[in-house]
């Protein structure tokens, strides 16, 4: 089985309707990461998270929000989604230990806002 | 803070040909890098990573990159290309002090001809 799984894998949505993102890890990390791929512009990133009780803006957070329910899920959520949101999303895991830099992807959620 | 540069959005070869991708890098601290593979409909994964011990880094599938100081560079090479390699490609750089944040490069898109 996967480390790092999402769901969906793939969603379509209209706008201004509220969809979640959902990421779970079995790797035991303490650090997950949601990013955004679009086409020409690499990843950016979202938010992250240490732990439970410390999360953080990234980059581009206007128009997301997250939770972080339990040390091996995280969630990202769209309150009103928009076109411009359309991208490919991915959650990554990374550890608090000698190996902290390297970070861990899922598979990716394709998402289409219309 | 930290960037990355990959040259050239799209890069062609033979099958059996020197792969060469090409990642500057900058930083104002000493950095760690990395490169990630993302194959068709699939997440990133990790080929390789310096981490400040020897300048030339072996990775997974054949590849290596050769981190030079005097030049920012990281290129990511391998002496024979296979029609596997056919993924897009991306450099990534975080910094060896606090929270490892990772700056993503736009991507190059490897294609491999028979």
């Amino acid at each position: 089985d996967a480390d790092v799984t999402q769901t969906p894998r793939n969603r379509i949505t209209k706008t201004g309707k509220r969809i979640m993102l959902e990421c779970s890890q079995t790797k035991g990390h303490d650090r997950m990461y949601w990013y955004r791929q679009d086409p020409g512009l690499g990843l950016r990133l979202i938010y992250y998270s240490f732990d439970v009780k410390d999360i953080n803006k990234g980059e581009i957070s206007d128009g997301y929000s997250v939770s972080r329910q339990a040390q091996a899920k995280f969630s990202l959520s769209l309150e009103s989604a928009i076109p411009n949101q359309t991208a490919l999303y991915f959650c990554a895991t990374s550890d608090r230990g000698p190996t902290q830099e390297t970070q861990y992807f899922g598979p990716g959620t394709r998402l289409l806002v219309l | 803070a930290q960037s990355v540069t990959q040259l050239g959005s799209h890069v062609s070869v033979s099958e059996g040909a020197l792969v060469l991708l090409r990642c500057n890098y900058s930083s104002s601290v000493p950095p760690y890098l990395f490169w990630y593979v993302q194959y068709p409909n699939q997440g990133l994964q990790l080929l390789l990573k310096y981490t400040s011990a020897a300048t030339l880094v072996k990775g997974i599938n054949g590849f290596e990159a050769e981190f030079k100081k005097s030049e920012t560079s990281f290129h990511l090479t391998k002496p024979s290309a296979h029609m596997s390699d056919a993924a897009e490609y991306f450099c990534a750089v975080s910094t060896n002090t606090g929270f490892q944040k990772l700056v993503f490069g736009t991507g190059t898109r490897l294609l491999v001809s028979p």
